[in-house]
């Protein structure tokens, strides 16, 4: 079975320092993994996704995420937070064949402070 | 594109009655859609899987009777939580696989807030 681990279910930065959420998985097969956000009583919205080729990919809002197999890792950064990066955050595998059932990790909601 | 909306966004309701929340694809045809129940503070649990014009298939632990499901067409899916009590408040969210792009991701939809009094 597929499973997601986030590493901290907080995480607190000041504005425009680095942010590092942390994001293993498990998997028998080359996965696709994800990275959402939701907002406040929002849904998902999709940050960046790995699928095939490049392992370094580029989302929205300047995030970008490494897939790194030999540590079966997704991490997600980005150089400099800015106060609306306030939210949570859920990285996803996807179960192999089937109906593109996403797993998602526990989620860790990151805080910017002044 | 690759828009879902669900509605109602908010309902509060009273226990023992039942409660409809749908799901719409706006501007693509979904042929699988996903329902997740996601409690304050937790991550989105799956409850069943959809398939238009097939029965849902639930994930263990989740009561077929209590939540049905019904997909009847490419871009609806409805999630009805019958007989609520107030232990089945929660934020149910609905997300759709885009029918002819299999990028992997699910569109989401805005959530739809319950309350059972």
């Amino acid at each position: 079975a597929q499973s997601v681990t986030q590493l901290g279910s907080h995480v607190s930065v000041s504005e425009g320092a680095l942010v590092l959420l942390r994001c293993n998985y498990s998997s028998s097969v080359p996965p696709y993994l994800f990275w959402y956000v939701q907002y406040p009583n929002q849904g998902l919205q999709l940050l960046l996704k790995y699928t095939t080729g490049a392992t370094l990919v580029k989302g929205i809002n300047g995030f970008e995420a490494e897939f790194k197999k030999s540590e079966t890792s997704f991490h997600l950064t980005k150089p400099s937070a800015h106060m609306s990066d306030a939210a949570e955050y859920f990285c996803a595998v996807r179960t192999p064949g089937g109906y593109n059932k996403l797993i998602f990790g526990a989620g860790t909601r990151l805080a910017v402070h002044p | 594109g690759a828009v879902v909306s669900q509605h109602p966004s908010w309902v509060i309701c009273k226990s023992g009655t039942s409660v409809k929340i749908e799901c719409r694809s706006l501007d693509f045809q979904a042929t699988t859609m996903f329902w997740y129940r996601q409690f304050p503070k937790q991550s989105l649990m799956l409850m069943a899987t959809s398939n238009e014009g097939s029965k849902a298939t639930y994930e263990q632990g989740v009561e077929k009777d209590k939540f049905l499901i019904n997909h009847a067409s490419l871009t609806l899916s409805t999630l009805t939580v019958t007989s609520a009590h107030p232990e089945d408040s929660s934020f149910y969210i609905c997300s759709a696989r885009h029918r002819g792009r299999d990028t992997g991701e699910l569109f989401f939809g805005e959530g739809s807030r319950l309350t059972v009094l």
